[in-house]
Order: structure tokens, then C-alpha cells, then sequence
């Protein structure tokens, strides 16, 4: 079994409709991280949480929300989505602890369409 | 800030070895991590070097200059599964950026046979 799952893996939607990207993880990590990467750019951060009560903007958290539900769950929300939040999103986990502290684990991304 | 540079694009023959060099400016440097992405899917965790030299892994190799603010990493006997993007991301303890990797944008790898 995956130990960084979300889900939908896959996702059309319209514009202004509201979208909720979901991530679970069975590592143990506090840690949890949502990316989006678009050709050319990279992977860009969008929020993170260090532990159930810490939630952090990232670099471009404008026109998303998150939710820590549990140390296995990270939500990612699209309040009203619009065309150019079409992207992959990677969700990702980290120990916090240790010698690999900040070592990022991956989910398997949700590929998402705004039309 | 950071600032991490990696080329685009490189192609290699299958079997040959290849060298992705990542450049990074940092003031909190802490590590530097390479992870391997094959289209569509997530990046993969390869190597992490925090302390300057070589440290090698099967085929792939990883190496870190911490006064020249430079890695690479190299990948001998290529490998038509080796076709993927590969990631250079660097871990920064300066205030701001604690807890977060920050990712250049990839490098292509095509290997031809």
C-alpha cells in the first residue's frame, strides 16, 4: 500500500466551482506539505503544516485554503476555481525528527483541469 | 533568499554516463537533496549530502561543495528508465525558510539508445 495516497488522481472541473483535493498518509510524519507544478516552474509550495495545529502559507497560497483534519489528513481546498490553478498538485510529507528531518515523501499527485 | 540553477535539458546514450550540475545561493544552507521525477507522476527521493564529497548509490552518484554553492549528480550506465526529470532542492535553516525544501526547476534527462 501507498504511504502517501490522494485523492481524486484525477479532476475536471468549471470555473468558480469549489474543489477539495484530499491527502492521507501512513508514514507518521507531522509534517505535510501541497505543491503545484506547472511546466517549466517547478514545483511551487502552496501551504504546509508542521504538526494538527500549525498551518503556514506558502509562496502562492492566494485563491487556496487548507485543512489539517488529523497527522494523517491535509486537505487542499479551491474556494472558486479558475483556469489558471490547472496544474499537477503533489501533496508530501516529512519526519520532522531526525537525521532526514526534512526529507520529503511524495504523493502520487492529482491532475487537475479548470475549464 | 535562494536560488537554485540547474540546466533544462540534457540527452545521453544508453549506457554512457551523464552529470546534471545544480548551483544554489543560500544563506542558511543545510543539505541539499536530489529526487528523481518520471513525467506525470511524483518525485522520488535519490540522495541527500549535507557534508562536502561524494556519496554514492548503485549507479547514481551525488556530490556537494558547500564553499562553491555546488552539486552534481551523476548517473553512469544509463539506463532507458533513466529518462526523467531530476530536482535539485536545498534545505535552508534561516528563519523563513525552516521545514521547507526549496526546488529548482528540473533538469530533463532524454536517453537515447
Amino acid at each position: 500500500d501507498a504511504d502517501v495516497t490522494q485523492t481524486p488522481r484525477n479532476r475536471i472541473t468549471k470555473t468558480g466551482k469549489r474543489i477539495m483535493l484530499e491527502c492521507s498518509q501512513t508514514k507518521g510524519h507531522d509534517r505535510m506539505y501541497w505543491y503545484r507544478q506547472d511546466p517549466g516552474l517547478g514545483l511551487r509550495l502552496i501551504y504546509y503544516s508542521f504538526d494538527v495545529k500549525d498551518i503556514n502559507k506558502g509562496e502562492i497560497s492566494d485563491g487556496y485554503s487548507v485543512s489539517r483534519q488529523a497527522q494523517a489528513k491535509f486537505s487542499l481546498s479551491l474556494e472558486s476555481a479558475i483556469p489558471n490553478q490547472t496544474a499537477l498538485y503533489f501533496c508530501a510529507t516529512a519526519p520532522g525528527q531526525g537525521i532526514r528531518a526534512d526529507t520529503q515523501y511524495f504523493g502520487p499527485g492529482t491532475r487537475l483541469t479548470v475549464l | 533568499g535562494q536560488n537554485i540553477d540547474q540546466p533544462t535539458e540534457m540527452t545521453a546514450t544508453e549506457g554512457a554516463i551523464v552529470q546534471i550540475n545544480c548551483t544554489y545561493q543560500t544563506s542558511g544552507f543545510n543539505g541539499l537533496f536530489w529526487y528523481q521525477q518520471h513525467a506525470g507522476e511524483a518525485p522520488t527521493f535519490l540522495s541527500y549530502n549535507v557534508l562536502d564529497g561524494l556519496e554514492e548509490k548503485g549507479r547514481f552518484s551525488s556530490f556537494l561543495s558547500r564553499s562553491k554553492g555546488y552539486s552534481y549528480l551523476l548517473l553512469k550506465e544509463l539506463q532507458m528508465k533513466d529518462s526523467a526529470s531530476y530536482l535539485c532542492a536545498v534545505r535552508d535553516l534561516t528563519t523563513d525558510s525552516w521545514g521547507k525544501l526549496q526546488f529548482g526547476a528540473g533538469t530533463q534527462v532524454v536517453v537515447t539508445p
